[in-house]
């Protein structure tokens, strides 16, 4: 039973323009959110987060939206650049003992 | 400042063999313990976590265990390796308390031959 779903494992985009990677849950209990990225052979590294109240958090170039009613959130990276070029994964927690992850999603922005 | 050590970096072992990878935290006190697994293509899977001294969960009943025997300190272990036990593990930490945290190790490539 996927709780979390990233439908799309892969995502190509140009240098410069928006990346949006989406998620989607199953679970009404969850109440916080986060996305990481993940570079290969390494532990994942957070980027940014929401809690259940909010429907949109930024943090410079990054922003994620929630849509509660629909059980989908995206991450929004504007504008794209080449380091940015990682696995994502999103994570959702419901009363903060643990995360559940999604499948990821490969970003791969060219110059 | 907090950090979190992961050891090996990298680990081959023969089917059969057992397993001992540990997971130390620094810097904070009564952290959350977390054991999670990257199997090739896949995700990242929960197996265990632990919210004190002796307290596991246990997420996918499996040929693994883990064991918490101070605080600051999480065992991921087997008595018998599969071949489908081999992947990438990560142990990760966070507060007691609120959302906040769910920070990962640099993790152990286990492959099992």
């Amino acid at each position: 039973d996927q709780q979390v779903k990233q439908n799309s494992p892969s995502l190509s985009v140009q240098e410069g323009r928006i990346s949006i990677l989406n998620c989607d849950y199953t679970n009404s209990m969850f109440d916080y959110f986060l996305w990481y990225k993940k570079y290969p052979a390494e532990g994942p590294t957070f980027l940014i987060s929401i809690s259940s109240i909010k429907d949109k958090n930024e943090d410079g170039r990054f922003t994620v939206f929630l849509n509660k009613s629909a059980k989908h959130l995206s991450l929004h990276i504007v504008p794209s650049q080449p380091g940015d070029s990682a696995v994502y994964f999103c994570a959702a927690s419901g009363g903060f003992q643990k995360l559940v992850f999604g499948t990821g999603t490969r970003l791969l922005v060219s110059p | 400042s907090q950090t979190i050590h992961q050891w090996p970096a990298t680990l081959v072992q023969p089917v059969g063999s057992p397993l001992s990878l540990e997971c130390t935290v620094e810097g904070t006190s009564n952290p959350n313990l977390y054991w999670y697994r990257q199997a090739a293509g896949r995700g990242l899977q929960l197996l265990f976590y632990s919210v004190g001294i002796g307290q596991i969960s246990s997420e996918v009943p499996q040929n693994l265990s883990a064991s918490r025997p101070q605080d600051r300190q999480f065992i991921l272990s087997s008595k018998k390796l599969l071949l489908s036990d081999s992947g990438f593990y990560l142990c990760a930490w966070k507060l007691r308390e609120g959302p906040y945290g769910y920070t990962f190790g640099s993790g152990t490539r286990l492959t099992v031959v």
